[in-house]
């Protein structure tokens, strides 16, 4: 079955320092991933993608990720956090292929401290 | 930027009611989404939407639910009969549909209570 996994689901990291909000799937195929993140009472706004290529993805307001196939992981990253990277964030992947759903895990708490 | 935006912001109905949900899609999008999040928990698929007709759903994606593109802009939900476990945040989604490669671009979502 397809999956992805969160298995934080809060992370406190003091502003300045670097964050990973880490995340692990489980597909049949070629694992399409994305990061979305959610403001407090907002959408989710799409972060990046992993489709093929380069295992280190960046993104929107400096985030990258990290594709590991050994580790099946695409861990979310940035150098240096913000107060305002304060959110929810989900990791996703496209549930099988062909398929035109995403599938998205329970989400991680980020709480950046000042 | 193109959008996707979604009315109302927050609807509240007695149980039973019926209740529709609108979304207007990014213009040039050809699948549509609509997923729904209970508060506090993780974001849970419930219908895809391509060439005006239902391409995927979810077991949540029962009879009381359907989902109609009325004319060349709206995309609706309808929940016929609403119960107390329907409340949540419903958000509505689309994607270019150029391959499965795509990231979806979501609306702001729809806060439904049902007392």
């Amino acid at each position: 079955a397809q999956s992805v996994a969160q298995p934080e689901d809060q992370v406190n990291v003091a502003e300045g320092n670097p964050l990973t909000v880490k995340c692990t799937y489980s597909v049949s195929g070629n694992p399409y991933l994305f990061w979305y993140v959610q403001y407090p009472n907002r959408g989710l706004q799409f972060l990046l993608k992993y489709i093929t290529g380069d295992n280190l993805v960046k993104g929107s307001y400096g985030f990258e990720a990290e594709f590991n196939k050994s580790q099946t992981s695409f861990h979310l990253k940035k150098p240096s956090a913000l107060v305002s990277d304060s959110a929810l964030y989900f990791c996703a992947v496209r549930d099988r292929p062909g398929a035109n759903n995403l599938f998205f895990g329970t989400g991680t708490r980020l709480t950046v401290i000042p | 930027e193109p959008e996707v935006t979604q009315t109302p912001s927050h609807q509240v109905t007695q149980m039973g009611q019926e209740v529709i949900l609108r979304c207007v899609p990014i213009s040039n999008h050809l699948y549509f989404y609509w997923y729904r999040q209970i508060l506090g928990q993780k974001v849970e698929f419930l219908v895809s939407f391509y060439n005006n007709e239902i391409s995927e759903k979810s077991e949540i994606f029962d009879d009381q639910f359907s989902v109609e593109r009325p004319d060349g802009s709206n995309f609706t939900l309808k929940i016929r009969s609403t119960k107390l476990e329907d409340s949540a945040m419903y958000f509505c989604a689309s994607r270019t549909g150029f391959g499965d490669t795509g990231e979806l671009f979501f609306g702001e979502g729809s806060r439904l209570t049902v007392l």
